[in-house]
């Protein structure tokens, strides 16, 4: 039992730039959600998916795109990327539909850095 | 709006001391309240959740939590540190019976542990 895992660990990217941060867990989770994480800032929420086939901006949406593929996969696609996007991404999952106040599992991040 | 505040950037406590991790949180009801961990490279794990009932709450690693409603805190406490508790912490919160939400993160606590 994996839990949560991310791809890739780390990536250094050219601004303009595009790629897609994968996000899979095995738990059977139904919410699935991308986080960022910078100094003094704690975590931010990007975007969440409540269950399969929906999608929701979080807090700071702008400069990213997802997509849940599956109930088990949701990816953060980053279409030209810029300096400010320079962070540690986290992916995490709950169990219920929408669940924002079920316990979250997170992964052990992807630190991206943007040139 | 939901908000929460961790009022100590960061912390040294010396191994064998008690510890007592600060959080406030602004909410109309009672909320939801977590306490995360990220040890240094990692991903978040929960130490302890409030939801209802008791409001002295224990969790993993020898941690206990107290909400408070008429301060509006949910501080995380532990008699003795070990070095091993050398992390930062995130306390968090969520709205129940608010589904399309998400949890909104403290900026964080960092812990040293001195010997």
């Amino acid at each position: 039992n994996a839990g949560v895992t991310q791809t890739p660990k780390f990536q250094v990217l050219k601004t303009g730039q595009s790629m897609t941060l994968q996000c899979a867990q095995d738990m059977n989770h139904n919410s699935m959600y991308w986080y960022r994480q910078d100094p003094g800032m704690g975590l931010r929420l990007i975007y969440y998916s409540a269950s399969e086939g929906t999608t929701d901006k979080g807090e700071v949406p702008n400069g990213y795109n997802v997509s849940r593929l599956n109930k088990r996969e949701f990816s953060l696609r980053l279409e030209s990327a810029a300096p400010s996007q320079t962070s540690v991404y986290f992916c995490a999952s709950s169990e219920s539909p929408g669940g924002v106040t079920d316990t979250q599992y997170f992964g052990p991040g992807t630190r991206l850095t943007v040139l | 709006a939901q908000s929460v505040t961790q009022p100590d950037i960061h912390i040294t406590v010396s191994e064998g001391a008690s510890l007592e991790l600060r959080c406030n949180y602004s909410y109309g009801a009672t909320p939801y309240l977590f306490w995360y961990v990220q040890s240094p490279g990692q991903g978040l794990q929960l130490l302890l959740k409030y939801f209802s009932g008791d409001t002295l709450v224990q969790g993993i690693k020898g941690f206990e939590a107290e909400f408070k409603r008429s301060q509006s805190s949910f501080n995380l406490r532990k008699p003795s540190v070990h070095w091993s508790d050398a992390a930062e912490y995130f306390c968090a919160v969520g709205a129940p019976n608010q589904a399309g939400t998400a949890l909104i993160f403290g900026k964080g606590t960092t812990l040293s542990v001195s010997s």
